[in-house]
């Protein structure tokens, strides 16, 4: 299957501050990535779409303007948890689809921990 | 809008017996099916996917799942599971009216007794 990175696989930062998350597609060209949220011995949550070149497209309740997400190519996307709270500390996970297909591939996660 | 069940949240079955896990699926067209496994503190592997023909698919690890549309369900199946299978386990369905998005179930976390 096609490998998809993430970094940090763990942050921790304190309240207030601001936090980058990065998702490569390492073997692919991917058009489209998502990010998901994972609470504990919880379900993915599906946060936004992410395509390349264009803006987001945030699912209803997720903050856009808190958590921040850029495709600037077609390998790389960004999530940017801004003014991170306790309440942001999760685990998040970034998958890349391949064009015109349905197949999503996950990267490892992401473990927020805000103090 | 489309959704997912699966109706147990958590099995334990022994090493080397069968395991069968459950999904149900709501979509009023021809689904995209998946099965994703999750180790603890990991991101999903695909297991097997469906989008056409043959309704029983197979897939990595010696797991294979079968398309039902009259029982709209895709259950995921393991002649004898091993100690490593112990995981958390998604469906998922595509919606492919738009996005490319899938949609999980709930999960079902799999214990293997020795």
């Amino acid at each position: 299957g096609a490998v998809v990175s993430q970094h940090p696989s763990r942050v921790i930062c304190k309240s207030g501050t601001s936090v980058k998350i990065e998702c490569r597609s390492l073997d692919f060209q991917a058009t489209t990535m998502f990010w998901y949220r994972q609470f504990p011995k919880k379900s993915l949550m599906l946060m936004a779409t992410s395509n390349e070149g264009s803006k987001a497209t945030y699912e209803q309740g997720v903050e856009k303007d808190k958590f921040l997400i850029n495709h600037a190519s077609l390998t790389l996307s960004t999530l940017t948890v801004t003014s991170a709270h306790p309440e942001d500390s999760s685990f998040y996970i970034c998958s890349a689809s391949r064009p015109r297909t349905y197949e999503q591939y996950f990267g490892p996660g992401t473990r927020l921990t805000v103090t | 809008a489309q959704s997912v069940t699966q109706p147990d949240i958590h099995i334990t079955v022994s090493e080397g017996a069968s395991l069968e896990l459950r999904c149900n699926y709501s979509y009023g067209a021809t689904p995209y099916l998946f099965w994703y496994v999750q180790s603890p503190g990991q991101g999903l592997q695909l297991l097997l996917k469906y989008f056409s023909g043959d309704t029983l698919v197979q897939g990595i690890k010696g797991f294979e799942a079968e398309f039902k549309r009259s029982q709209s369900s895709f259950n995921l199946r393991k002649p004898s599971v091993h100690w490593s299978d112990a995981a958390e386990y998604f469906c998922a369905v595509a919606n492919i009216q738009g996005a490319q998005k899938l949609v999980f179930g709930q999960g079902t976390r799999l214990t293997i007794n020795p």
